[in-house]
Order: C-alpha cells, then sequence, then structure tokens
C-alpha cells in the first residue's frame, strides 16, 4: 500500500542550530515527493519538489531535501533554522494522476 | 505556481446547516482538488472537480454531503451540507500544475460547527 511516514510528531530545535526532518514513503516506483509547510493559519506552501535528476534539491527559504531511492526516505534539511521556521511541515508523495499521498506531519517548534 | 483564494476564510456554524466554500484560481487549470484537514491531522482528498465532468469522490466522502461544483476552469465550489460539530476541519482546495504533478493550495477555509 502507498504510504508517507513521517516519525516525528513534534521536533525542537534552537535557533541557528542545523534541522533534519525525516520522511519515507511506500511506493512501487519512483513517486513525485515534496515537502510543503503550513504555518499557523495558513494553507500549505510547496518547499520543494523531486521528480527525477540530481538527487539534492534545493527549495526555498534555504531548505533541502535529498531522495535516497534506497531507503525510500526523502528527509528535509536546513543547516540554520530561524524562528520563522517554526510551522508544521508535510511530506508528500505523488503517485500518479495527481492523486498526492500526505504524511501525518512534523511539528517544528524553535527555541531561542 | 498559481495565485488561488477561498472565500470564506473561516465561519463558525450550527449543526444542520450548510456552507458553500469558493475557491477562485489566477489561471486556467484543469484538475482541482478539495481537501479535508481535520484538526491535528494530516490532508485527506475528498474529491477531484474537473471542468465539464462529475467530480470524483474518495472512499468514505460522498455527492449529497459534499457536493462540487465546477462550471469553468478558474472557478469551483464546495458545499458542507448538513453540517455537525465533526465538519470542523480545515478546507482546502488544490490547483494541479506541471508534468511533475504538483499541487498548489488555498490558504483554507477554517470551519467552526458548535
Amino acid at each position: 500500500a502507498q504510504s508517507v511516514t513521517q516519525p516525528d510528531i513534534h521536533i525542537t530545535v534552537s535557533e541557528g542550530a542545523s534541522l533534519e526532518l525525516r520522511c519515507n514513503y511506500s511506493y512501487g516506483a519512483t513517486p513525485y515527493l515534496f515537502w510543503y509547510v503550513q504555518s499557523p493559519g495558513q494553507g500549505l506552501q510547496l518547499l520543494l519538489k523531486y521528480f527525477s535528476g540530481d538527487t539534492l534539491v534545493q527549495g526555498i527559504k534555504g531548505f533541502e531535501a535529498e531522495f535516497k531511492r534506497s531507503q525510500s526516505s526523502f528527509n528535509l534539511r536546513k543547516p540554520s533554522v530561524h524562528w520563522s521556521d517554526a510551522a508544521e511541515y508535510f511530506c508528500a508523495v505523488g503517485v500518479g494522476g495527481f492523486k498526492t499521498i500526505f504524511g501525518a506531519g512534523t511539528r517544528l517548534f524553535v527555541k531561542a | 505556481s498559481a495565485v488561488i483564494s477561498q472565500k470564506p476564510s473561516r465561519d463558525i456554524c450550527q449543526r444542520g446547516t450548510s456552507l458553500t466554500i469558493q475557491c477562485q484560481v489566477d489561471s486556467q487549470v484543469t484538475m482541482m482538488f478539495w481537501y479535508r484537514q481535520q484538526p491535528g491531522q494530516s490532508l485527506t482528498l475528498i474529491a477531484t472537480a474537473n471542468q465539464g465532468s462529475e467530480a470524483t469522490y474518495e472512499s468514505g466522502f460522498v455527492i449529497d454531503k459534499f457536493p462540487i461544483s465546477r462550471p469553468n476552469l478558474t472557478f469551483s465550489t464546495l458545499t458542507v451540507s448538513n453540517m455537525s460539530p465533526e465538519d470542523s476541519s480545515i478546507y482546502l482546495c488544490s490547483v494541479g500544475r506541471d508534468r511533475q504533478e504538483t499541487q498548489y493550495f488555498g490558504p483554507g477555509t477554517r470551519l467552526l460547527v458548535l
């Protein structure tokens, strides 16, 4: 069955520290992979996506993600977190026909 | 990308009533989607709304409860009918773009049913 797992319900990091949010998926082929961010009271904003080519993709706001086929993972990283990065982050998988499966989300807290 | 607006942005409704949510896109798109995000939960697809055809509903969602209109390539509505407190959620519309199947989301409609 197709699924997306974000094992961390919430993560707390200090401002300026590095960040890695984990995402694993289950899908028979190479999917389209996305990370979205949802700030409080907002809709979802696309951070980055992977569909082919270089497995390290750059996104907006200084985020990057790496696709590892052998681990079925697509982890999101940022070298230095800012207080404004506090939000909910969703990993998602496109499985064809614009059908998108979302993970449960990871809430990021940033402490001063 | 796409600029998507939704109306209303939030509402408080009484049980048994219905609410129609509007989604407007700044350019023509073939595929539009409606999602529900229950409190503290992830997104669940309600239905796909393509212009010129009936909406396609996901398992657990029915047309009588969530009728959808798609009168043209830039607009869609979702109605939440005969509401109960369990319908309290954020309702989001999205549009599908590009061959990588990227979805772009509206700001959402926050619904509270009392």
